[in-house]
């Protein structure tokens, strides 16, 4: 039980196109969802929060114009990353978690921006 | 912010021996969690301890944690080549349900 997907697995995409992500818990309802992003042999930096019907909750740092974060029920959060350039290829991982203190991450989406 | 931070070493050891690394937190939390993740994969949570805790085991695993000093250590015992992974140590703040990951330790386990 508590397994969380990501759609696409790797995305490769154009400087100025957007990309979204998918994130979905598959047997469980998410009351809550994160969002990280990772750089190669770093560590997972929270980039928003998400509760389901309500808008994301941004950490400092983060353009919320440039993340957009949909959290439209349960069981699937996306992020679209708008107007993509090569500085935001990275590794993004998302968390589900329906109760405190446990969060099941997805299997994470690497993006390359050429 | 970063919160946890995991002592910057790269760890090489043999089949079969035992591996130990360290976190440390500036604030208090909640709780403390230790994952594993393989090159270019998710995570895998492998144990939480909370803060009124000090000692956890789950399996090869062992956990401990000292409020006092903000920090955590996890041990492996008798590893394995399937034990090869980077290992992060993510704290739960008190106030709210975010983690904080730390930096991260590659653990390489040789055959």
């Amino acid at each position: 039980g508590a397994v969380v997907s990501q759609h696409p697995s790797w995305v490769i995409c154009k400087s100025g196109t957007s990309v979204k992500i998918e994130c979905r818990s598959l047997d469980f309802q998410a009351t809550t969802m994160f969002w990280y992003r990772q750089f190669p042999k770093q560590s997972l930096m929270l980039m928003a929060t998400s509760n389901e019907g309500s808008k994301a909750t941004y950490e400092q740092g983060v353009e919320k114009d440039k993340f957009l974060i949909n959290h439209a029920s349960l069981t699937l959060s996306t992020l679209t990353v708008t107007s993509a350039h090569p500085e935001d290829s990275s590794f993004y991982i998302c968390s589900a978690s329906m109760r405190r203190d446990t969060q099941y991450f997805g299997p994470g989406t690497r993006l390359t921006v050429l | 912010s970063q919160q946890g931070e995991e002592d910057p070493q790269a760890l090489s050891i043999q089949e079969g021996e035992n591996a130990t690394m360290n976190c440390s937190y500036k604030t208090s939390i909640n709780n403390l969690q230790w994952y594993r993740q393989n090159s270019g994969r998710g995570l895998v949570h492998l144990i939480l301890i909370r803060s009124n805790e000090r000692e956890k085991h789950s399996g090869r695993l062992r956990v401990t944690l000292d409020t006092s000093k903000k920090s955590s250590s996890l041990l492996i015992t008798a590893s394995r080549a399937a034990d090869t992974a980077s290992y992060f140590c993510a704290t739960e703040i008190v106030g709210n349900n975010r983690l904080a990951f730390g930096k991260g330790n590659q653990v390489v386990v040789i055959p």
